[in-house]
């Protein structure tokens, strides 16, 4: 149980693109989605917190005009880079949780390896 | 700035070697430690999540152990397989919101 579907798994394109990753939940619910990036070498850092129905949380330093979220149902957020750039470059990986508890595991997608030339 | 730091960055074993790793993390406000294991070209898969002081967890093989009031928390493996093979990640929350702050990992090779 608790299976994460992460797609796509890797994208390569122009700068100036926009990319939608999608993150879904397949045999639960969740009520809360988060947002990781990976830098090589470096650990898992959160970028936003979705909730259900509600706008997206950001961390500090994370633009949200850059990074769009969408959870729009209990079973699928979306993270849009908008215009990306070669900084943009990174692992993005997805996770869901039935409840906002810390006290809960989270389940995690496959992750999105992102190149832009 | 909140930090999590695990050691070794890296470990290589042989099949059958016990070993252990550690996770340090901030000791003031503490709410959970969890563990994940995370193999390559697969999903982080959760292990362990740890909400006590002294609480100790075992899932086959594997165990931990928390101390909140000095910040660590040990992994351990006993009789390390070569399935066992992945990189382990610590997460620390300083608050109930589910907001995980990660550690680099500490990467296993065991060698058959």
């Amino acid at each position: 149980g608790a299976v994460v579907s992460q797609h796509p798994s890797r994208v390569i394109c122009k700068s100036g693109t926009s990319v939608k990753i999608e993150c879904r939940s397949l045999d639960f619910q969740a009520t809360t989605m988060f947002w990781y990036r990976q830098f090589p070498k470096q650990s898992l850092m959160l970028m936003a917190t979705s909730n259900e129905g509600s706008k997206a949380t950001y961390e500090q330093g994370v633009e949200k005009d850059k990074f769009l979220i969408n959870h729009a149902s209990l079973t699928l957020s979306t993270l849009t880079v908008t215009s990306a750039h070669p900084e943009d470059s990174s692992f993005y990986i997805c996770s869901a949780s039935d409840g906002t508890y810390s006290n809960q595991p989270q389940h995690f997608g496959d992750g999105t390896r992102l190149s832009i030339l | 700035i909140l930090n999590v730091e695990q050691s070794p960055q890296s470990l290589h074993v042989q099949e059958g070697d016990s070993t252990n790793f550690t996770c340090s993390f901030p000791s003031s406000n503490f709410y959970a430690l969890h563990w994940y294991r995370w193999e390559t070209a697969k999903s982080p898969e959760a292990l362990f999540v740890m909400t006590l002081n002294g609480d100790e967890k075992k899932k086959g093989r594997i165990s931990a152990t928390l101390n909140t009031k000095e910040g660590y928390s040990y992994l351990y493996i006993k009789g390390s397989q070569p399935e066992d093979s992945a990189t382990y990640l610590c997460a620390f929350s300083s608050s109930n919101t589910g907001k995980l702050i990660f550690g680099q990992g500490t990467t296993l090779q065991v060698k058959p």
